[in-house]
């Protein structure tokens, strides 16, 4: 059971442009979305998080979008980099005993052509 | 200051073998776990700690154990290795009374079970 679903599994984008990945969640329990990127031979590194009292975070490049009503929440990284090429995990955890349990989705591998 | 530290990098078992896995992390979190990743599953929570002697199951804990007994270090044995724990292996730890929420993982063991 995926309680955490990410699309597309993969993602090819020109330099420059910009890059959205979805992910939808079931547990209405959960109250804090991460983003994790990860590079080859790496472990996965937060990127960017939200929590559901607002409905965008913005970080430089990377954008958060968030929401509630629909249980769905979305990465956007504007002006692509060949940099960024990476996996991204979206996650999610909820308060509680369940507190720094993470639920990933799949991944999705962005590559970003020069 | 070395963060989160898995030893060994790579390991091939055959099946029936034993072994674990070290990690140990130098920032006196709280809160340690261990996930496997895996193609298009994205990483999956095996067992979390919330301290020294207090250990809890995640999503996929068969197969393997844990026990906690300092805060630096958390273990993971698989007792009897099967090919279907061939996967990469990742310890993270956290504190909710630094930086809420924001795992660090350490650069991961890959494991293959012949």
């Amino acid at each position: 059971q995926q309680q955490v679903k990410q699309s597309p599994q993969s993602l090819i984008v020109q330099k420059g442009g910009i890059s959205i990945i979805n992910c939808a969640y079931e547990n209405t329990a959960f109250d804090y979305f991460p983003w994790y990127q990860q590079f080859p031979g790496k472990g996965p590194a937060l990127l960017i998080a939200i929590r559901p009292d607002v409905s965008e975070k913005k970080e430089g490049r990377f954008t958060i979008s968030f929401n509630k009503s629909a249980k769905q929440f979305s990465l956007h990284i504007m002006d692509s980099q060949p940099g960024d090429s990476a996996t991204y995990f979206c996650a999610a955890s909820a308060g509680g005993t369940s507190y720094g349990k993470l639920t990933f989705g799949q991944g999705t591998i962005l590559t970003v052509h020069p | 200051n070395a963060g989160v530290t898995q030893t060994p990098k790579f390991q091939v078992l055959k099946t029936g073998q034993s072994m674990t896995l070290q990690c140990a992390q130098d920032m006196n979190h709280e809160y340690m776990s261990w996930y496997r990743q895996d193609p298009g599953m994205g990483l999956r929570l095996i067992h979390y700690s919330v301290g020294a002697g207090i250990t809890d199951q995640g999503e996929v804990p068969n197969g393997y154990n844990v026990s906690r007994s300092t805060t630096e270090d958390f273990p993971l044995r698989l007792l009897s290795a099967a090919p279907s724990q061939t996967s990469v292996y990742f310890c993270a730890s956290s504190s909710p009374q630094v930086a809420k929420n924001i795992q660090y993982f350490g650069a991961g063991t890959r494991l293959s079970v012949l």
